[in-house]
C-alpha cells in the first residue's frame, strides 16, 4: 500500500553538528510534504513544508530537500542543539485534507 | 492564543466503559482533526471536520468510535464500549482553511489506557 517510511529509526548526533533525517515515500502522486517535530509528552509541531514543484526549501536552521526521482525527502538541521532532541515525522499529502505520517525518527543530541 | 486544548490529559478506564475525549480548537480555525497514535501504527487520522461538519470518518476504527462537533469551539471523541486495544494517545488538531497546505496545530494529546 501507499506509505511514508523512514530509513533510520534513531539518530544520535553531537551538539553543534548537522543532522540529516531521511524519509522515503511511495506515492508518486503526493504533491505536498511536511516535517513535524514531536517532543516527549507533546503533540506534533509543524517545522517546514515543501511542495512537489520545489526541490529545496529553507527555514531557520532547517532545510528540506525533495528528490522526486527517487521519492526521497530529507530534513537537515544545522548546528543541532539539545532542544532539537525529539521524534521527527515526515508526512505526505496527495491532495485534500488527508495527511499520511511516517513512522518517525528519534533524534538524540549529545552534549 | 492558548493553542488546541484537550481534556483529560490522561484517562485510565476499564474495558467496557464509555470514554469521552474533548477538544477545543484554536479560535478562528474551521478545520478539526482527530488522530490516534500508537507504537504499532504510528499517527493515524480518525476523522476530519470542516465548519463543524464531518467530512471523512473513514479512519474511525469501528462503530464503537463516534465523534461530534456541535459548534466551532468544541469537539468530542467517544469510545463505547472501550477495549484494551483502544489504548493510545489521541490527538486533536485544528487548522484555518480546508486546503492541503493549511498548517495543522496539534493539542497535547490524551493518553488513554484501557485495562
Amino acid at each position: 500500500g501507499e506509505s511514508v517510511g523512514l530509513h533510520l529509526p534513531t539518530l544520535s548526533v553531537q551538539e553543534g553538528d548537522n543532522s540529516i533525517i531521511n524519509c522515503a515515500y511511495s506515492n508518486s502522486a503526493s504533491d505536498y510534504f511536511i516535517w513535524y517535530k514531536q517532543e516527549s509528552g507533546k503533540g506534533p509541531q509543524f517545522i517546514i513544508d515543501i511542495r512537489s514543484n520545489m526541490d529545496k526549501r529553507q527555514g531557520q536552521r532547517v532545510t528540506v530537500l525533495l528528490n522526486k526521482t527517487v521519492k526521497h525527502l530529507s530534513l537537515q538541521i544545522a548546528a543541532t542543539q539539545p532542544g532539537d532532541s525529539a521524534v521527527y515525522f515526515c508526512a505526505e499529502n496527495t491532495g485534500g485534507f488527508k495527511t499520511i505520517f511516517g513512522a518517525g525518527t528519534r533524534l538524540f543530541v549529545k552534549a | 492564543d492558548a493553542g488546541v486544548i484537550q481534556s483529560p490529559r490522561h484517562e485510565v478506564t476499564e474495558m467496557g466503559q464509555e470514554v469521552t475525549l474533548r477538544c477545543k480548537p484554536i479560535s478562528g480555525h474551521n478545520s478539526l482533526f482527530w488522530y490516534r497514535q500508537t507504537m504499532m501504527r504510528g499517527l493515524e487520522l480518525l476523522i476530519y471536520f470542516n465548519n463543524n461538519v464531518p467530512i471523512d470518518d473513514s479512519g474511525m476504527p469501528e462503530d464503537r468510535f463516534s465523534a461530534k462537533m456541535p459548534n466551532a469551539s468544541f469537539s468530542t471523541l467517544k469510545i463505547q464500549p472501550s477495549e484494551p486495544r483502544d489504548s493510545a494517545v489521541y490527538f486533536c488538531a485544528s487548522s484555518f482553511g480546508q486546503g492541503v497546505t493549511d498548517t495543522q496545530y496539534f493539542g497535547p494529546g490524551t493518553r488513554l489506557t484501557v485495562l
